[in-house]
């Protein structure tokens, strides 16, 4: 059963460390995405990938934010340096084309 | 910009009961709209998943209707259970496919009274 996988599930850290967020795309999908969930915003887009090139990291703040994919089995979301208004809980999803996306289940980040 | 708008923002309804959950938007030109459910600390769960061509959707106890020139979309459940308990979110993909992103709405919170 092809699941996207994201490491961790849960982090604590607090104000000014650099965090990283680890996402493995379901072997085959050529498109991996970033999202972010707040109550406030609901799920917001920060980046996306196809064959492992930035299409789009419009919805990212520049300055503190940076996504890449080092290889098709990797892709990784940081964070430096982190603040409180990024707790969130922050979703990885990969796609086999443009049609559907595929959840992972989620890295919660908690910035004291 | 695209906005997406889900109503209720909650809803709970005794057990058995058909309901009925929306979603409008603003911008027509979507080449497709997806129905999730997201469980408490959950990822989302693709329920449906309709071409702009398309009108509705259906799987097992739940239809999904497309109207992209009003800019609207309803999640029907049928024979409401307690599993069904969770909130669902409506998400829309612009024009051009591609690789773009979904645009959430915030989500119906549903909870199913046994």
């Amino acid at each position: 059963d092809a699941r996207v996988t994201q490491t961790p599930r849960h982090k604590v850290t607090e104000m000014g460390q650099e965090v990283t967020m680890r996402c493995q795309p379901i072997l085959g999908h050529n498109t991996v995405f970033w999202y972010r969930q707040t109550m406030m915003q609901g799920l917001e887009l920060l980046a996306y990938f196809r064959n492992r090139a930035p299409l789009d990291d419009s919805g990212m703040p520049k300055d503190r934010f940076s996504a890449e994919m080092p290889d098709a089995t990797l892709a990784t979301l940081k964070i430096q340096p982190s603040e409180p208004r990024d707790s969130a809980v922050y979703f990885c999803a990969s796609g086999p084309s443009s049609y559907e996306q595929y959840f992972g289940p989620g890295t919660r980040l908690t910035v004291t | 910009k695209q906005e997406v708008t889900q109503i209720p923002a909650a809803l709970s309804v005794p057990e058995g009961e058909n309901l009925v959950l929306n979603c409008s938007f603003t911008d027509s030109a979507i080449y497709n709209l997806q129905w999730f459910r997201q469980d408490p600390g959950k990822g989302l769960t693709s329920l449906l998943l309709i071409q702009s061509s398309q009108r509705e959707q259906t799987s097992g106890r739940l239809n999904a209707s497309l109207d992209k020139s009003s800019g609207r979309s309803t999640l029907y459940i049928a024979a409401s259970q307690p599993g069904d308990s969770a909130t669902y979110l409506c998400a829309v993909r612009p024009r051009g496919g591609g690789a773009d992103g979904l645009t959430f709405g915030k989500g119906t919170h549903l909870i199913i009274q046994p």
